[in-house]
């Protein structure tokens, strides 16, 4: 079975400083793992993804993610917060097959200070 | 390109109804997911769609069905709506042979009172 764990359901940063979403996943078969990220009232935009090619993952928005086997983390990361990185992030794992049965974490509110 | 649109975006029924939800894909894929949104949760999915058959589906009661049509859109079917199905429900669209990415539509918001 597959699971994921998002650290925090609430973060808050200052414009500028960097940006740190903690993403813990579980899986019995190599994971393909993503990160949306949704603003209100809206649906889910993809920000990266990962598939087993490189282990560090660039997306938009200047956000990356490194996938770290050993430590079963998927962790995002921006290096200067902006005040439209304010939104809802999720962290998501499938096993491929068009998003068949994709678990999605609780996500993560980030709040950027001005 | 055209992205994943959905339809209606707001809607409001009374407990017992039934209600259609619409999901038209992006352009080049050839499976619909659907999943429901509860407020400040993440969302869970429901079923997939692939060659307009039910591809499996997760923890949902069959009063919730479904239809993908020959150029791949898709409906969302939910039946004897109960209080607990107030939600966004947002539908994914991918192609079945690639890593799983999806792209969503802006979801419909269902208010059930």
């Amino acid at each position: 079975a597959q699971s994921v764990t998002q650290l925090g359901s609430h973060v808050s940063v200052s414009e500028g400083a960097l940006v740190l979403l903690r993403c813990n996943y579980s899986s019995s078969v190599p994971p393909y793992l993503f990160w949306y990220v949704q603003y209100p009232n809206q649906g889910l935009q993809l920000l990266l993804k990962y598939t087993s090619a490189a282990t560090l993952v660039k997306g938009i928005n200047g956000f990356e993610a490194e996938f770290k086997k050993s430590e079963t983390s998927f962790h995002l990361t921006k290096p200067s917060a902006h005040m439209s990185d304010a939104a809802e992030y999720f962290c998501a794992v499938n096993r491929g097959t068009g998003g068949f049965k994709t678990i999605f974490g609780a996500g993560t509110r980030l709040f950027v200070k001005a | 390109e055209t992205g994943v649109t959905q339809s209606p975006t707001h809607l409001i029924k009374t407990r017992g109804q039934q209600v259609t939800l619409r999901c038209s894909s992006q352009s080049g894929h050839n499976t619909v997911s659907w999943y429901q949104q509860a407020l400040g949760q993440g969302p869970q999915f429901i079923f997939q769609y692939y060659r307009e058959e039910e591809n499996g589906r997760g923890n949902f009661p069959p009063r919730f069905s479904g239809l993908q049509f020959p150029n791949y859109s898709s409906e969302l079917n939910v039946n004897a709506l109960e209080l607990d199905d107030s939600a966004l429900y947002l539908c994914a669209s991918s192609s079945y042979r690639q890593g799983g990415e999806q792209y969503f539509g802006p979801g419909t918001r269902l208010t059930v009172t």
